[in-house]
Parts: C-alpha cells; structure tokens; sequence
C-alpha cells in the first residue's frame, strides 16, 4: 500500500496569518498518461465526516474558498491556506487514490 | 444532491458479526459512475478504508481486514451494506459509508470521495 505521511502532526497559526501542511506519498502518485496527480485533501471538524477540499493535487471543489490552494507533484504535495479564519479550525487529512488501496495521511490539526 | 445515511447496532460483542447498513438517496447505486465505499476511522486516528463495491458486484477489500469482510448491494433498496466478523475491540470506530466517482477516460479509474455519510459509532464491548 502506498503509505501518506503529513507534517506537522499539529500547527497554531494567528488569524491572517498562513498555514501550510505537507503531504508525502511512498511512491509516486503522478500518473504519465493523464498528468493527473491522485491526491485529495479533506477538512474534517470535530463530530462530522471528511469534506474534500482538493482533488487531482491542485483543483479547489465547487464552494470551498479560494484561501485554500493545493500544490506539488509525484510525491510532495502541500495545501496552503493563505489567511487563516477561525472556522479553518479543523483535522486536515490528504488521500491518495492512484492505488487499488486508498490511504491517507495521519491528520494535521490545525488551531488558532 | 446525494444523502447517505449509516445504520446498525452501536455496541457489538467480541468475536460476534458488525453489520451496518448505508442507505443512498439521491443517487442510485446501480450507477456506473460511482463506487460506493466502507471507511472507518478510530479516535484520534487517520480514517481508514475498509472496501468498496461497483454496480456490478465487484468489491475490493483492505487486504488487513479482507478475511473478516463482506461487502454486498440491495439495488431494490439502493443500500449497501457492511459485514465484519470475529470483531475485537480495535474494531471499535466511527463507520462512514462515502461514494467516490468512476472516471476511467484515461486508463485510471479511481477518483476522491466525494459524499460521505454522517459516520456510526461503532463500540466493540462485552
């Protein structure tokens, strides 16, 4: 299985200020014939299940603010969320899908 | 828009059978365009995928968990449902049911999980 890890296990970021969490995959999850990395990024909040904020490394999904933006290729990804808001406070979690066995990162929590 | 909704017993016995049923409305599991999944996730922990089932039948299993579980499909219904057996208490979890889409235009036919249910907790206790 492809294994994720994330770093930080945890960061506290000031209101406006920027937070950055980074993903890395066992293997690479680039796929050639489609250029498409196989990386999705989710929020989860406490008592509530996932919500992909990510999918294909780098395409924000419909409704989600354009303070989150995703980055990177092959092995390293990074989400960046550019001015952080008091309802950003959240697990974040990175998938890869390009294997038969979808796994995902450990969480990085992220606070105020 | 879609809705999926977990069903089952909170507390299981040890060594009994974990049974949930995740019933989808606005979509149809017979759909092409979707697989339709078992995550589980620990306290504290990354969630974990336990399997996933296509319209038809075909099913992938976690290979960690592949001896203890069956996923199977009601299409009259539009459910689909979880069996785990011989259940310890590292089984206790929240449960999801979740979908992710089909999109096999380029050899590759895997994509994100896109709706998730509310989540079940389950309990492994005598």
């Amino acid at each position: 299985d492809i294994v994720m890890t994330q770093s930080p296990d945890s960061l506290a970021v000031s209101l406006g200020e920027r937070a950055t969490i980074n993903c890395k995959s066992s293997q690479s999850v680039l796929y050639g014939s489609n250029n498409k990395n196989y990386l999705a990024w989710y929020q989860q909040k406490p008592g509530q299940p996932p919500k992909v904020l990510i999918y294909w490394a780098s395409t924000r999904e419909s409704g989600v603010p354009d303070r989150f933006s995703g980055s990177g290729s092959g092995t390293d990804f990074t989400l960046t969320i550019s001015s952080l808001q008091a309802e950003d406070v959240a697990v974040y979690y990175c998938q890869q899908y390009y294997g038969t066995q979808w796994t995902f990162g450990q969480g990085t929590k992220v606070e105020i | 828009q879609v809705q999926l909704q977990e069903s089952g017993p909170g507390l299981v016995k040890p060594s009994q059978t974990l049974s949930l049923t995740c019933t989808v409305s606005g979509a149809s599991i017979s759909s092409v365009s979707y697989y339709w999944s078992w995550i589980r996730q620990p306290a504290g922990k990354r969630p974990e995928c336990i399997g996933r089932i296509y319209t038809s039948g075909a099913t992938n299993y976690n290979p960690s968990l592949k001896s203890r579980v069956v996923i199977s499909q009601d299409k009259s219904k539009n459910q689909f449902s979880l069996s785990l057996s011989s259940v310890t208490a590292a089984d206790t979890a929240v449960y999801y049911c979740a979908r992710a889409g089909v999109d096999c235009s380029n050899g590759l036919c895997y994509t994100w999980f896109d709706s998730w249910g509310q989540g079940t907790l389950v309990t492994v206790s005598s």
